[in-house]
């Protein structure tokens, strides 16, 4: 069985300063992981994905995520926040399911960046 | 092009009442899944098809809900005799990849979701 865990339920972070929001995850086998971003009324939009390639993964909006085997985690970074940043973040490893590849997410974390 | 839509995007029902739900993915998409997502949760998969085969079901949590996508392309999610705990957003993602060994490494594109408000 494949999950994750967000550890943090609301981070608060002034503008400019760096974004850490923390994911460990638990995988029977070699896990792809995903960090996806939801505004309000709005889809899920991926911002980058691991897949056994490299481990340091850099996605869209200047966000990076670091693949640790040894601790389990897959924490999402960005050196500077945005006002646009504000959002709820979501930790996903994938499972096979006849085929696809089902999602597995945690909790959300809820982003507020303040001025 | 046009990314995954969803209809309608907000839904009050009665309880007891059937709704259905629909999805229409990204053109060519082979792949289509469908995830529950309660107030202050993350999304939780209910079923997935390839093409109009619907390959995994296990997430559905009662037999109250079904889903088609009966010529491969737009999928309908059907829920019968509403309850309260239905009330959720209801989550559409439709990816290319059929190939279970290239599955992973192909994004899947969320729709907006649907609303569900059972009263």
């Amino acid at each position: 069985a494949q999950s994750v865990t967000q550890l943090d339920s609301h981070v608060s972070v002034s503008e400019g300063t760096p974004v850490l929001l923390r994911c460990n995850y638990s995988s029977s086998y070699s896990p792809s992981l995903f960090w996806y971003v939801q505004h309000p009324n709005k889809g899920l939009q991926l911002l980058l994905k691991y897949t056994s390639a490299a481990t340091l993964v850099k996605g869209i909006n200047g966000f990076e995520a670091e693949f640790k085997k040894s601790e389990t985690s897959f924490h999402l970074t960005k050196p500077s926040a945005h006002m646009s940043d504000a959002a709820e973040y979501f930790c996903a490893v994938s499972a096979f399911t006849g085929g696809g590849n089902k999602l597995t997410f945690g909790t959300g974390t809820q982003l507020k960046v303040e001025l | 092009g046009a990314g995954v839509s969803q209809s309608p995007r907000y839904k009050v029902a009665k309880r007891g009442q059937d709704v259905a739900l629909r999805c229409d993915p990204i053109s060519g998409h082979v792949s289509l899944f469908w995830y529950q997502q309660a107030l202050g949760q993350g999304p939780e998969f209910l079923t997935y098809f390839q093409n109009e085969a619907q390959l995994d079901k296990s997430g559905l949590p009662s037999d109250r809900f079904f889903a088609e996508r009966p010529e491969g392309s737009v999928s309908t999610l059907k829920i019968q005799r509403t309850q309260q705990e239905d009330s959720a957003v209801y989550l559409c993602a439709s990816s290319p990849s059929g190939d279970a060994r290239l599955a992973e490494k192909y994004e899947q594109y969320f729709g907006p979701g649907t609303r569900l408000t059972v009263t």
